[in-house]
């Protein structure tokens, strides 16, 4: 099962900055916060990871909590081809483990 | 440097035929997993393999369902005497490292599979 739990789903206007929050209050010391996308139809596609520092790149922004807790994507200027289902997925870094553990992530809609 | 592959991307099958689903890994990607996606489900992890080798199988069904990767050509998944409930999107995803590293994982387009 998924460690993660996300809003089913959250509108954002065209332009605006889109927050996504994730909780994971059982992350371990060694568990990394990955979040994919999925537009629709599509595989999914990597957005950004973190361990409990803040990280940014060309897509997206990731805060996680001090206590690791919980985390929030941020698009800055979402569009619409954002529009898509935001998957917030935890993972250990080390053994053999390979696999993502995929819940039923955020559907998020950009609408004009 | 091409994306992952995967054929066919539709694929329909007739209740007790085989199917059998490709991946062709990112160029110098020697790790692969399936997932399958159910009707608005979520993704579920089936299978991890390197080259020649079964890492993780922990999510294949244990019955009709094989995979392999071979030192030559693409990853396949086999469904054996597909049933309607096998009728979902397939992604085969690729990484360049072990899961022991940090690396993200590149998923391919996927196979639909409908079974009539």
């Amino acid at each position: 099962d998924a460690k993660t739990t996300q809003p089913t789903s959250m509108d954002c206007a065209e332009g605006r900055a889109a927050n996504l929050p994730c909780n994971h209050s059982t992350i371990s010391g060694n568990e990394y916060v990955y979040w994919y996308r999925q537009i629709h139809s599509q595989g999914p596609q990597y957005i950004i990871h973190g361990l409990k520092n803040n990280e940014t790149n060309e897509m997206a922004s990731l805060i996680i909590t001090e206590d690791r807790k919980s985390s929030t994507l941020i698009l800055p200027h979402a569009t619409l081809r954002d529009t898509a289902v935001y998957y917030c997925i935890v993972r250990p870094l080390g053994g053999s483990q390979g696999n993502l553990i995929f819940g039923k992530g955020t559907k998020l809609s950009v609408k004009p | 440097n091409a994306g992952v592959m995967q054929n066919p991307r539709h694929l329909v099958r007739r209740r007790g035929q085989e199917a059998r689903l490709r991946c062709s890994p990112m160029k110098g990607h020697s790790h692969v997993y399936w997932y399958r996606q159910l009707p608005e489900e979520g993704l579920k992890f089936m299978v991890y393999l390197q080259k020649e080798n079964i890492i993780d199988e922990s999510g294949m069904p244990k019955e009709r369902f094989s995979a392999e990767f071979p030192k030559e050509g693409p990853s396949i998944l086999r469904i054996q005497q597909v049933v309607r409930g096998d009728s979902a999107a397939y992604f085969c995803a690729s990484s360049p490292l072990a899961p022991s590293s940090y690396n993200e994982q590149f998923f391919g387009p996927g196979t639909r599979l409908t079974v009539l």
